[in-house]
């Protein structure tokens, strides 16, 4: 079972409309990835933090995309006006520091832009 | 930059069958090497890891061998069974140590 939780598990969103994801990192883990994953498996990259800070982010992650760690609450990832390209899987990773460590990834939230 | 290839989509087998899923890769460092397998309805989880120190990973029967001269790092099984059935991605740890380099994912399909 994944230690890493992920919610929702689905959702469906208007074009234009705001998507929010959510995700509890494993415990004691301060690093947090989001990947975007499409329908060929294809995993593209997002954002990262160490604790509540950002590491690395794409030029996407800064346009429309916002994302955050706060300190004592769950990790979340929004895309503030859905596209239909936006419609993919997204997955949360933690690890005890960095991708040379396991990435343990949650379950994943599907989005799907209608 | 850093690159990892894998060129098979999709491998069907039936049980018992041997697995081999090629990947290669190009660095200018010395590489850690991953295998993450995703099954239906998860999200991937580590399945190998090897790096220059021990060149070589294995783990639930699966075996992977690091070979510097050819750049691979072919997963293998020598009889694989329904519950195998799963896409296998094999990765690069970039330089930064804060990134993964992916392959494209080969769907392991075990026919009944």
């Amino acid at each position: 079972n994944s230690k890493v939780i992920q919610t929702p598990r689905y959702l469906v969103k208007g074009q234009g409309q705001k998507a929010k994801m959510r995700c509890i990192p494993e415990k004691g883990h301060p690093v947090v990835f989001w990947y975007q994953q499409n329908k060929n498996n294809e995993f593209k990259f997002l954002i990262n933090f160490q604790n509540q800070e950002v590491l690395q982010q794409i030029d996407m992650t800064e346009k429309r995309f916002s994302a955050e760690c706060p300190s004592n609450s769950p990790c979340s990832l929004e895309i503030q006006s859905s596209e239909a390209g936006d419609s993919a899987l997204y997955l949360c990773a933690s690890s005890l520091s960095g991708a040379g460590n396991t990435l343990y990834f949650g379950e994943g939230s599907r989005l799907i832009v209608v | 930059g850093d690159s990892v290839t894998q060129k098979q989509g999709q491998v069907t087998l039936s049980e018992d069958d041997f697995l081999f899923i090629n990947c290669t890769y190009s660095t200018t460092t010395y590489p850690t090497l991953l295998w993450y397998v995703q099954y239906p309805g998860q999200g991937p989880q580590l399945l190998l890891k090897v790096t220059t120190a021990n060149n070589k990973g294995i783990s639930r029967g699966f075996e992977a061998t690091y070979d510097k001269g050819t750049t691979s790092f072919h997963l293998q099984k020598a009889s694989v069974q329904e519950s195998d059935s799963a896409v296998y991605f094999c990765a690069l740890v970039e330089d930064s140590n804060y990134q993964l380099i992916w392959g494209s994912g080969t769907k392991l399909i075990i026919k009944p």
